[in-house]
């Protein structure tokens, strides 16, 4: 067990629709990080909040956003969904904002049908 | 653009064998590189990194080693059992909080 959570486990939603993913980071991380992992893509790095604020974006849609709260937890929020944002959604956390020493969650599964 | 390349896609080993992967990374400005195995159904779990004023670094059966002029990284699994079998994955960063990875290598470990 790594320490970070991430709820739920499995999302199934139809297109066109919007839904929120949660995780509570490992504690004493202030960092968070989002990633998707799909078949084709691998591992690809959305976006990271340190302490709060934004500290890094990868190639994450407009239709995705993120935020990190007071209590450290974060959300992920998947708009207007598309077939092919099925995939899992991670979420890693560490002690500082390098992005070293991340560790993940179990990760999400979402399906969009 | 940043890429980290992994070889290779798949690897089969009998028990007892060693298994190397390797990886290389374009953006000069890395600095750490972890390895993370992923267990079917799980997310990946970090199993060791190094740093990029490190050459060598060595943890039980499980050895990273970095070439930073060739900008090379592998990682070497020594007497390997069947617990080992799993998709291993490099990544690149340079420290800005991003983790490039590589596209994985399915490891099965034959006992």
């Amino acid at each position: 067990d790594s320490g970070v959570t991430q709820t739920p486990k499995h999302l199934i939603t139809a297109t066109g629709q919007r839904v929120t993913l949660r995780c509570s980071p490992r504690s004493g991380d202030l960092s968070v990080y989002w990633y998707q992992q799909s078949l084709d893509q691998g591992l690809q790095f959305l976006i990271q909040y340190y302490n709060g604020e934004e500290r890094a974006k990868g190639n994450i849609l407009e239709r995705f956003s993120a935020q990190q709260f007071p209590d450290l937890h974060s959300e992920l929020n998947l708009s207007s969904l598309e077939l092919g944002d099925s995939a899992l959604y991670f979420c890693a956390s560490s002690v500082g904002p390098g992005g070293t020493e991340a560790f993940f969650g179990q990760g999400t599964r979402l399906t969009v049908v | 653009g940043e890429n980290v390349e992994q070889h290779p896609s798949t690897l089969s080993v009998q028990e007892g064998d060693s298994a190397v992967i390797k990886c290389t990374y374009s953006d000069s400005a890395s600095n750490y590189f972890p390895w993370y195995k992923q267990e079917l159904g799980k997310g990946p779990q970090l199993i060791i990194d190094i740093r990029s004023n490190v050459g060598e670094k060595k943890d039980q059966r499980i050895a990273v080693t970095l070439n930073k002029t060739a900008k090379h990284f592998s990682l070497h699994i020594t007497e390997t059992q069947p617990e080992d079998s799993a998709v291993y994955f490099c990544a690149a960063s340079p420290n800005t909080g991003k983790l490039i990875f590589g596209q994985g290598t399915t490891l099965q470990v034959k006992p």
